[in-house]
């Protein structure tokens, strides 16, 4: 257990709503991930952390930001949500080494 | 370009049957790190290895086994004597970059038929 809870695990939101997921960590580790996962896609990056206030964008950072406050937490916002943004959402931190380690992940409904 | 191909979107083999999922990946750098994931019905996503560039030995884990070869830029995983319980997604992964960016392959669904 990685010490990573993302929620809510699930959620339905109209188009056109702003939806708001919260990663939660208790490793007190640097470097923060949110990526979506699609049919035939594998994990896309959307945003990242490295340090708190730090963040970059991923490769599919359209219609997203994030902000990170405090270490343990890292939140992902969609601004005005749409279909396209149908997805499961997975959150990572970076352990001591270079391998990612996920929350349960996130399935997102945009109606 | 950073890239990672699987090419095998599914397999299905019959339960203790040996099976290897291939895993090809392109980056122009010399220092570089790939990952197998499993991702269980259940949806969560597991890490099995991590490989960096400089270290092409083999590894074995109990029924798994992976082969790096930079030679051919592929980095295959192979299961030995199969379970039902080796069902699963398997993703072949990338980092290449200082912040550990990982660029993911599409995933290989391994289907164990008892």
């Amino acid at each position: 257990d990685a010490g990573i809870t993302q929620s809510p695990r699930h959620k339905v939101t109209e188009t056109g709503t702003p939806v708001t997921l919260r990663c939660h960590q208790t490793e007190n580790h640097r470097y923060m991930y949110w990526y979506r996962q699609d049919p035939g896609h594998g994990l896309r990056l959307i945003h990242y952390s490295y340090g708190v206030k730090d963040t970059d964008k991923g490769e599919v950072s359209d219609g997203y930001s994030v902000s990170r406050s405090k270490t343990e937490d890292f939140l992902l916002t969609l601004e005005s949500a749409t279909s396209s943004q149908t997805s499961v959402y997975f959150c990572a931190i970076r352990g001591g080494g270079t391998e990612a380690f996920f929350g349960q992940g996130t399935r997102l409904t945009v109606v | 370009a950073q890239k990672v191909t699987q090419a095998q979107t599914e397999i299905s083999v019959v339960e203790k049957e040996d099976v290897t999922l291939d895993c090809v990946y392109e980056t122009r750098d010399t220092t570089y790190y790939l990952f197998w994931y499993k991702q269980p019905p259940s949806g969560e996503l597991v890490f099995l290895i991590r490989r960096n560039s400089f270290d092409e030995q083999n590894e074995i884990s109990g029924r798994y086994s992976w082969n790096f070869q930079k030679s051919t830029s592929s980095f295959n995983f192979t299961i030995t004597a199969s379970q039902v319980v080796d069902s699963a997604v398997y993703f072949c992964a990338l980092t290449h970059d200082s912040n550990y960016q990982l660029i993911w392959g599409a995933g290989t669904k391994l289907i164990i038929k008892p």
